[in-house]
């Protein structure tokens, strides 16, 4: 299995609602990464998950929350969002921590979301 | 200027055809990742290369240390071929990728 899963594949919110986005891989991998993608632009790192502890936040609002519940799942928890946070949200995953040499990067498909 | 730079930012060409998208980089690098994004999302890691050549099925890789420069080749090109093609460089000093803004190719039947 050489697959990350992401759900759902679109959301649709309001400013006020809760929701969580869900990425799951069984390859055994240790290091996790959440990234948003803005239309036409390459993807930018949120958050990295190493052996299940959160290593790196790249000064994301705190309107997201990462959760790493075990070694194959990933949750981002999503609170009053700003339209300006429609985005594509990819989870990514590799072997170990920091994109050791020889080491390649596996994305889901993503999940498109669009805040109202 | 961007640290990671993609020419052409798009590319049309016909079915068959011989294709070239170049990466230039400023910073040091430890590694760059070639990676390929369809319409709808999803992003396909094709090579990671540190140093020469890689070669899988019709894409080739290159990458050039001393001139920092990477460039990916696709031959007999297909229109599934379609889609946006990133490369990333890995900075040496950190885990950071620097990505560059991407290229669109769209091969015509």
């Amino acid at each position: 299995d050489t697959e990350v899963t992401q759900t759902p594949k679109h959301l649709v919110m309001g400013m006020t609602n809760k929701k969580s986005l869900k990425c799951e891989q069984h390859m055994g991998h240790r290091a996790m990464y959440w990234y948003k993608q803005k239309a036409k632009k390459p993807p930018e790192l949120m958050f990295v998950y190493s052996y299940e502890k959160l290593s790196i936040n790249e000064s994301v609002p705190s309107r997201f929350s990462p959760e790493c519940p075990n070694s194959s799942l990933l949750n981002l928890h999503l609170h009053a969002l700003q339209p300006e946070d429609s985005a594509l949200y990819l989870c990514a995953s590799s072997q170990t921590d920091f994109l050791a040499s020889n080491e390649k990067l596996f994305f889901g498909s993503g999940t498109q979301l669009s805040v109202l | 200027k961007n640290e990671v730079e993609q020419s052409p930012q798009n590319l049309t060409a016909q079915e068959g055809e011989f294709i070239t998208i170049n990466c230039s980089y400023s910073v040091g690098i430890s590694a760059l990742h070639w990676l390929q994004q369809h319409p709808g999302g999803g992003i396909v890691s094709l090579f990671m290369l540190s140093s020469g050549k890689k070669k899988h099925g019709r894409l080739i890789a290159t990458i050039n240390i001393q001139e920092k420069h990477s460039s990916l080749h696709i031959t007999a090109s297909h229109p599934r071929d379609s889609a946006v093609y990133i490369c990333a460089a890995r900075l040496d000093s950190n885990y950071q990728l620097i990505w560059g803004a991407g290229t669109k190719l769209i091969i015509k039947p």
